[in-house]
């Protein structure tokens, strides 16, 4: 059970390049989530799924794209990268929306420098 | 919009103190708290969930309070050790039904 995994873990881009970001998991997890986190701020929600083929936008979603064409993957893509866009990527999952009792469950994360 | 604030942003403390890490918010009406624990290049691990009808959770050496009224929570760990060096994270869940994080305290804990 691997939990959620992402990759790539590490990416340094060129502004104005696309690129995608890759998140699975093997939970079984209806909700997939895409955070940013930067220096002081916490983390920010992208944009999120509430099911294979549903996506949603979060708190911070311009500059991003996203897919759920499969319920255990959650893509993430750069269309044009800027150099506001460096920042670490994290993806979570959870069994139901943010809940009285359900807790979000973590990958590693994806470190994205746009220079 | 909900406000989550962590103070201090860091925090050095010496090995066996006992410690507390604080959370406040400004919108009482939430689904649940939750405390994380980040280490260093890696991901997010919860360690402590209360639902909004709960006071307190524990777990261990860890104790997790809840006061709505006030706008609080408190992350108190007992007999700290250089394992528990990470960035603890508070997150609320609220009536969008997505988490709203603080900004995280950086713990060392000193051998």
């Amino acid at each position: 059970n691997a939990g959620v995994t992402q990759t790539p873990k590490f990416r340094v881009l060129k502004t104005g390049q696309s690129m995608t970001l890759l998140c699975a998991q093997d939970m079984n997890h209806e909700y997939m989530y895409w955070y940013r986190q930067d220096p002081g701020m916490g983390l920010r929600l992208i944009h999120y799924s509430v099911g294979e083929g549903t996506t949603a936008k979060g708190e911070v979603p311009d500059g991003y794209n996203v897919s759920r064409l499969k319920k255990q993957n959650f893509l993430l893509g750069l269309e044009s990268a800027a150099p506001s866009q460096t920042s670490v990527y994290f993806c979570a999952s959870s069994y139901s929306l943010a809940g009285v009792t359900d807790t979000q469950y973590f990958g590693p994360g994806t470190r994205l420098t746009v220079l | 919009k909900q406000e989550v604030t962590q103070i201090p942003a860091a925090l050095s403390v010496p090995e066996g103190e006992n410690l507390v890490l604080n959370c406040s918010f400004t919108d009482s009406a939430i689904y649940n708290l939750q405390w994380f624990r980040q280490d260093p290049g890696k991901g997010l691990t919860s360690l402590l969930l209360i639902q909004s009808s709960q006071r307190e959770q524990t777990s261990g050496r860890l104790n997790a309070s809840l006061d709505k009224s006030s706008g609080r929570s408190t992350l108190y760990i007992a007999a700290s050790q250089p394992g528990d060096s990470a960035t603890y994270l508070c997150a609320l869940s609220g009536s969008a039904r997505q988490l709203t994080f603080g900004s995280g305290t950086q713990l060392t804990v000193l051998p």
